[in-house]
C-alpha cells in the first residue's frame, strides 16, 4: 500500500523559517514532489526530488532521504502570501503521483 | 508548460442528477488525468484517459459513476452520474508534463451536491 504522511496545519511568523516534513511508504518510487495550493486554487509545482540532499530555488528548499522514506520543504523568510497548503507526492512511475493529505500553513504577522 | 483550461470551476447540483466537468488543453498530450480532492483529504487519481482508447481506472472507481470521454488529444471531459452528497468535492484535469514538472494542473472544478 501508499502510505504518506505529514503535519495537517502549521503556523508561522512572516520573516521566519519553516519546515514541513514529509514522511513515506509507498510499493515505488521514483522521485518526490512538493505541490503548493492556495485555497481554491489547483496545486502549482515548487520542486522535485530524485535524489538524496538538498535542492534549493530560491527562498524555497526541499531535502530528501530515501533511505529513511522521508522529506521535508523549507521555506525562508516567510511573506504572507504563502499562506497555503503544501502537498508532498511520490511519483511511483507511469505519471502515477501519491499524495498526502497536505499540510496547511499559516502565516501570521 | 500547458495551459489547462477547465470548466465549469464551480456548480452546485441536486441528488441523483448528473454533471459533466470539461478539460481543454492548449496542445496535445498524450495522457490525461482525472483527480478528485475530498475535504480534507489528499489528491486521488480517479482514472487515466487516453485518446483512441478506454479510460483505465483506478481502485474505487468505476465508469459507470464516472465516464470519461477523450475524443481528441486536446480536450476530455468527466461525468460524475448520479450525484450524492458524498460527491462533494473537487475535481482536477492534469496533463503530463516534461522533464521534472511531471504533471500540469487544471484549475479544477468545486463540486457541492445537496
Amino acid at each position: 500500500g501508499q502510505n504518506i504522511d505529514q503535519p495537517t496545519e502549521m503556523t508561522a511568523t512572516e520573516g521566519a523559517i519553516v519546515q514541513i516534513n514529509c514522511t513515506y511508504q509507498t510499493s515505488g518510487f521514483n522521485g518526490l514532489f512538493w505541490y503548493q495550493q492556495h485555497a481554491g486554487e489547483a496545486p502549482t509545482f515548487l520542486s522535485y526530488n530524485v535524489l538524496d540532499g538538498l535542492e534549493e530555488k530560491g527562498r524555497f528548499s526541499s531535502f530528501l532521504s530515501r533511505s529513511k522514506g522521508y522529506s521535508y520543504l523549507l521555506l525562508k523568510e516567510l511573506q504572507m502570501k504563502d499562506s497555503a497548503s503544501y502537498l508532498c507526492a511520490v511519483f511511483t512511475g507511469s505519471y502515477q503521483l501519491t499524495f498526502g493529505k497536505g499540510t496547511k500553513l499559516s502565516v501570521i504577522p | 508548460s500547458a495551459v489547462i483550461s477547465q470548466k465549469p470551476s464551480r456548480d452546485i447540483c441536486q441528488r441523483g442528477t448528473s454533471l459533466t466537468i470539461q478539460c481543454q488543453v492548449d496542445s496535445q498530450v498524450t495522457m490525461m488525468f482525472w483527480y478528485r480532492q475530498q475535504p480534507g483529504q489528499s489528491l486521488t487519481l480517479i482514472a487515466t484517459a487516453n485518446q483512441g482508447s478506454e479510460a483505465t481506472y483506478e481502485s474505487g472507481f468505476v465508469i459507470d459513476k464516472f465516464p470519461i470521454s477523450r475524443p481528441n488529444l486536446t480536450f476530455s471531459t468527466l461525468t460524475v452520474s448520479n450525484m450524492s452528497p458524498e460527491d462533494s468535492s473537487i475535481y482536477l484535469c492534469s496533463v503530463e508534463g516534461s522533464g521534472q514538472e511531471k504533471l500540469f494542473f487544471g484549475s479544477g472544478t468545486q463540486l457541492s451536491v445537496l
